[in-house]
């Protein structure tokens, strides 16, 4: 059974801080990594994707893969009450289709003014 | 925005009832892809359509079915819905972005089986 596991938080962070989102995987074959952004009772939001080992950034958002560790998190700098939100972590499903991804649960973080 | 439209954005069933959920994909994208997301939980694959073939399936029964036509939209269909099938219903499309495969969802058809 592939699985992703999250911690379902809630994260909370005071506004102005870095929020840490933490994700792992079991599918050691696994090679392109998601995160998604959900508000309440809207679609998931792709914010970035990362496929080689190290840091990719974007604005005020890291993601961090380490294929050894099967680990893969994303930071957000100077975090924002708008970055409230259900942050999903996805990643392929290692000898599936293209557009199959296996999600965990998500983190819901919380930023506070 | 991603380019990906789905239809309708609610609708309400009744159990044993059938619905059919359509989607248009981003341009350019010949890959779209059907997720089911319950309350509380991530999204889980339904199955995935490419060049108007069934292109891998999820743990989903029969009773889920798609189509894919020649302009690259797509439909899903549930027969005989069940109270568990109510939930978030989204479409993807996949397209290439520099190294790799990228994928948006549309906007989602809430789908409530009373």
């Amino acid at each position: 059974q592939k699985e992703v596991e999250q911690n379902s938080g809630p994260l909370s962070v005071p506004e102005g801080a870095i929020a840490s989102l933490n994700c792992t995987y079991s599918d050691r074959g696994s090679q392109s990594f998601f995160w998604y952004r959900q508000y309440s009772g809207k679609s998931p939001e792709l914010i970035m994707f990362i496929y080689s080992n190290g840091d990719k950034e974007d604005g005020r958002f890291t993601a961090q893969l380490n294929k050894a560790s099967q680990y893969v998190s994303l930071l957000i700098r100077d975090s924002q009450p708008s970055d409230s939100a259900t942050y999903l972590c996805a990643v392929n499903d290692y000898g599936g289709s293209q557009g199959n991804l296996i999600f965990g649960k998500g983190t819901k973080l919380s930023v506070k003014p | 925005e991603t380019g990906v439209t789905q239809s309708p954005t609610h609708l309400i069933k009744t159990r044993g009832q059938q619905v059919t959920l359509r989607c248009s994909s981003q341009s350019g994208h010949n890959t779209v892809s059907w997720y089911q997301q319950a309350l509380g939980q991530g999204p889980q694959f339904i199955f995935q359509y490419y060049r108007e073939e069934e292109n891998g399936r999820g743990n989903f029964p029969p009773r889920f079915s798609g189509l894919q036509f020649p302009n690259y939209s797509s439909e899903l269909n549930v027969n005989a819905l069940e109270l568990d099938d109510s939930a978030l219903y989204l479409c993807a499309s996949s397209g290439t972005e520099g190294s790799g495969n990228t994928i948006y969802f549309g906007e989602g058809s809430w789908l409530t089986v009373v």
